[in-house]
């Protein structure tokens, strides 16, 4: 168990919805990071937020936002959504913004029928 | 930009045996961190072990140990002593030193899918 946890596991949902994915980093972590693992693109970096505030910025569709909270809690947007918006979203945090050690979440599968 | 190339998408291993996955990476840059992730059916991604570009000495984590070729610009992942719960996806990811902008993103390859037989 990293100490990272998201919320839900697992979700359904149709064409066009909007759903939250919540992250929570373990605890003193101060930076989030959000990854997008799909069959045909493996990994990808979506954002990182520090300490409330946005760090960087990946493959991030313009459907998708993300905010970190002031408890360091984080949540990833999904709007409009596409059937190839079905992956599994993973959340991951580290001590500060530049700590070279990512520690990840269990995911949350996301599939859009 | 950086890329991590894993080639071999499946491999297999005996239980107790040795077995070594490849991971091959270009950049430009002199300062960098590897890692080797593991994700079990459970889908949780795991730190196995990690490696900074400025050591010369190869990592190890108990059964698990690198092969650090930096010219070559090779990281592989060495199994020893395999156990059924090793069997997993295992990915190698490149994070550059620099701490600026998208720099502190992890770069992924593909995936090895490792299965153990009994």
């Amino acid at each position: 168990d990293s100490g990272v946890t998201q919320t839900p596991k697992h979700l359904i949902t149709a064409t066009g919805q909007r759903v939250t994915l919540r992250c929570s980093p373990r605890s003193g972590d101060l930076s989030v990071y959000w990854y997008q693992q799909s069959l045909d693109q493996g990994l990808q970096f979506l954002i990182q937020y520090y300490n409330g505030e946005e760090r960087a910025k990946g493959n991030i569709l313009e459907r998708f936002s993300a905010q970190q909270f002031p408890d360091l809690h984080s949540e990833l947007n999904l709007s409009s959504l596409e059937l190839g918006d079905s992956a599994l979203y993973f959340c991951a945090s580290s001590v500060t913004g530049n700590s070279h050690e990512q520690y990840f979440g269990p995911g949350t599968r996301l599939t859009v029928t | 930009a950086q890329t991590v190339t894993q080639s071999q998408p499946e491999m297999s291993v005996q239980e107790a045996e040795t077995v070594t996955l490849s991971c091959t990476y270009d950049t430009s840059e002199s300062d960098y961190y590897l890692f080797w992730y593991k994700q079990p059916p459970s889908r949780q991604m795991i730190l196995v072990i990690r490696q900074e570009a400025y050591k010369q000495q190869n990592a190890t984590e108990n059964r698990f140990s690198v092969n650090f070729q930096k010219a070559a610009k090779s990281f592989s992942l060495k199994i020893s002593d395999s156990q059924l719960g090793d069997a997993a996806m295992y990915f190698c990811a490149y994070r550059s030193a620099l701490n600026a902008g998208n720099n502190r993103k992890l770069i992924w390859g593909l995936g090895t899918s490792l299965a153990v037989n009994p």
